[in-house]
């Protein structure tokens, strides 16, 4: 079954709006929710992650709000351009893994038009 | 170009062949892992592997699918007589410890046909 659900599937902004995407997940044992930017024809890359011992994270224009209660964690991207355009996928991974076993949502294709 | 490797970058094969994916992690990575993307889903995790051990392959298909990381050259995805259902994006990851960031390579498009 799908652990991570993401939403929306896809994804419409104009230039210097806010996009927002959502992820939902039932397991509380994970512990590491990371979010990864994906280009066609490239391989996904890190972008930025969070931890539940804080509701809130921030690099530059992309924030993460975390809500421990509800099990859901978000993506906000401020100010967004055009080359924000991508796929955006969630991801969570749990304990006692010695090594990070991501399970990933099912991506959300962001659009930014000028 | 230090990131991770993965060759070819496309790949077509006939129903009943093998299908063979390399992978060379960042210098000084041990850690390799494997993901399956079909197209508009998530990746799906396949194996991990350090130097010339299987750590985990919960997400392997128990038939057709293999995994190596010898002690010298890439990691082989090897898939034998593949099947329409195998086509997808297959991206490979390295990280330098387990628990540390992943960093993906480009992927090989497997086409079936």
């Amino acid at each position: 079954q799908q652990q991570v659900k993401q939403s929306p599937q896809s994804l419409i902004v104009q230039k210097g709006g806010i996009s927002i995407i959502n992820c939902a997940y039932e397991n509380t044992a994970f512990d590491y929710f990371p979010w990864y930017q994906q280009f066609p024809g490239k391989g996904p890359a890190l972008l930025i992650a969070i931890r539940p011992d804080v509701s809130e994270k921030k690099e530059g224009r992309f924030t993460i709000s975390f809500n421990k209660s509800a099990k859901q964690f978000s993506l906000h991207i401020m100010d967004s351009q055009p080359g924000d355009s991508a796929t955006y996928f969630c991801a969570a991974s749990m304990p006692p893994w010695n090594f990070n076993k991501f399970y990933f949502g099912s991506g959300t294709k962001l659009n930014v038009k000028p | 170009n230090a990131g991770v490797m993965q060759n070819p970058r496309h790949l077509v094969r006939r129903r009943g062949q093998e299908a063979r994916l390399r992978c060379s992690p960042m210098k000084g990575h041990s850690h390799v892992y494997w993901y399956r993307q079909l197209p508009e889903e998530g990746l799906k995790f396949m194996v991990y592997l350090q130097k010339e051990n299987i750590i985990d392959e919960s997400g392997m298909p128990k038939e057709r699918f293999s995994a190596e990381f010898p002690k010298e050259g890439p990691s082989i995805l090897r898939i034998q007589q593949v099947v329409r259902g195998d086509s997808a994006a297959y991206f490979c990851a390295s990280s330098m410890q387990g628990n540390q960031p992943q960093h993906f390579g480009d992927g090989t498009r497997l086409s079936i046909l």
